[in-house]
């Protein structure tokens, strides 16, 4: 089945705490991307990539990072997470003709 | 900078009238549009996708059309039913390198049984 998985589905953790969140895809799709969707801001883009090894910041890169060292794979890499890093975290992946596909969601909680 | 806006924000209707999602984009330069459809606290599920050189597309009840030079599309959805109820959030993406989807606030649905 084709699908952007995420893990984890949810998770807690404390200020300071460095965490990645894992995306795959098993679609062969060059671009990647991650969001954010925080109440009454919509969906805001974090990090893009386009192909392997070439990553760009989206909208709202502070306090983020990514890689892209396979195709599948796009992790995002919160170094120190603070309370304003949580919300619903969304990954998304894309082939060339543009029809963009979601993972279910990473909800994180920052204390 | 390309913006997208959905009006109305929010819509309530009763099951069984037919409906129509608004959505609009400050930059005709695009290479297509999507809409998807949420439910709360899910992933965005896409619904329909309408390339720059279509006008339109249809699944179902669903119909999306697209006009490139006024910045708009709409979403149609026929007979609308209690399990419709969704936010219904559309996207652009850019033709340009570099530049990709841009999404709009969406709009929160309600078919009132």
């Amino acid at each position: 089945e084709a699908q952007v998985t995420q893990n984890p589905r949810y998770l807690i953790t404390v200020t300071g705490k460095k965490l990645t969140v894992t995306c795959s895809q098993n679609m062969n799709h060059e671009y990647m991307s991650w969001y954010r969707q925080d109440p009454g801001l919509g969906l805001r883009q974090i990090y893009y990539s386009m192909n392997v090894e070439v990553t760009d910041k989206g909208d709202v890169p502070e306090g983020y990072k990514v890689s892209r060292k396979e195709k599948r794979n796009f992790p995002l890499i919160l170094e120190s997470p603070s309370p304003n890093q949580t919300s619903l975290y969304f990954c998304a992946s894309s082939p060339w003709t543009g029809e963009l596909f979601f993972g279910e969601g990473s909800r994180l909680t920052v204390l | 900078k390309q913006e997208v806006t959905q009006i109305p924000a929010a819509l309530s209707v009763p099951e069984g009238e037919n409906l129509v999602l608004n959505c609009s984009f400050t930059d005709s330069a695009i290479y297509n549009l999507q809409w998807f459809r949420q439910d709360p606290g899910k992933g965005l599920t896409s619904l329909l996708l309408i390339q720059s050189s279509q006008r339109e597309q249809t699944s179902g009840r669903l119909n999306a059309s697209l006009d490139k030079s006024s910045g708009r599309s709409t979403l149609y959805i026929a007979a609308s039913q209690p399990g419709d109820s969704a936010t219904y959030l559309c996207a652009v993406k850019a033709t340009n390198y570099g530049q990709n989807f841009v999404f709009g606030p969406g709009t929160r649905l309600s078919v009132l049984p």
